[in-house]
């Protein structure tokens, strides 16, 4: 089984719905992040998480929010979802060290 | 602030041949620095790191890079290419400032393979 599993895999909504994007982790880490992937921009960070009470922003967190409901569960919520949020979104994990990152296969999301 | 930089968008190489895959970093003290390889439709696998200690570091897949501080450039390095090793190529660098991590991408390098 998968280290880090997302959830749906692809999903297709439209303009003005609530969206939530889901993560989880057996590979027991602390830490874990949430990025978006568009062609040519690389991976730029959402928000992450260090522990369960430990929420932070990232470079790009506006239109977005997270709760971390167990060390192993990270979600993304899209409020109210526009169509410049169509993207890959990638979930990670990592320990404190050494720091490497284990990603989830991504979920792709439409918004029309 | 820590920044990545990959000076190429797109690389073609032919099956056999070798390849060396740019990253440029920008950070004030010694970076953590790694390399990702995105195959198609797949999520971010770490194809090797780099901490302290030996500038030329070995990784997965027959891959290689080496860290020079002068230069602050981490290239990746490969002697013979392989079909199966066209994919998307991330460089990223990290600081451990205080105990956080918070790694930077670079915008990727797309390494097409042909016959």
């Amino acid at each position: 089984d998968a280290d880090v599993t997302q959830t749906p895999r692809n999903r297709i909504t439209k303009t003005g719905k609530r969206i939530m994007l889901e993560c989880s982790q057996t590979k027991g880490h602390d830490r874990m992040y949430w990025y978006r992937q568009d062609p040519g921009l690389g991976l730029r960070l959402i928000y992450y998480s260090f522990d369960v009470k430990d929420i932070n922003k990232g470079e790009i967190s506006d239109g977005y929010s997270v709760s971390r409901q167990a060390q192993a569960k990270f979600s993304l919520s899209l409020e109210s979802a526009i169509p410049n949020q169509t993207a890959l979104y990638f979930c990670a994990t990592s320990d404190a060290t050494p720091y490497e990152q284990y990603f989830g296969p991504g979920t792709r999301l439409t918004v029309t | 602030a820590q920044s990545v930089t990959q000076p190429d968008i797109h690389i073609t190489v032919s099956e056999g041949a070798s390849l060396e895959l740019r990253c440029n970093y920008s950070y004030g003290a010694t970076p953590y620095l790694f390399w990702y390889v995105q195959s198609p439709g797949q999520g971010l696998q770490l194809l090797l790191k780099y901490f302290s200690g030996d500038t030329l570091v070995q990784g997965i897949k027959g891959f290689e890079a080496e860290f020079k501080r002068s230069q602050s450039s981490f290239n990746l390095r490969k002697p013979s290419v392989h079909w199966s090793d066209a994919a998307e190529y991330f460089c990223a660098v990290g600081s451990s400032s205080g105990g956080s991590y918070i790694p930077t991408f670079g915008r990727g390098t797309s390494l097409i393979v042909h016959p």
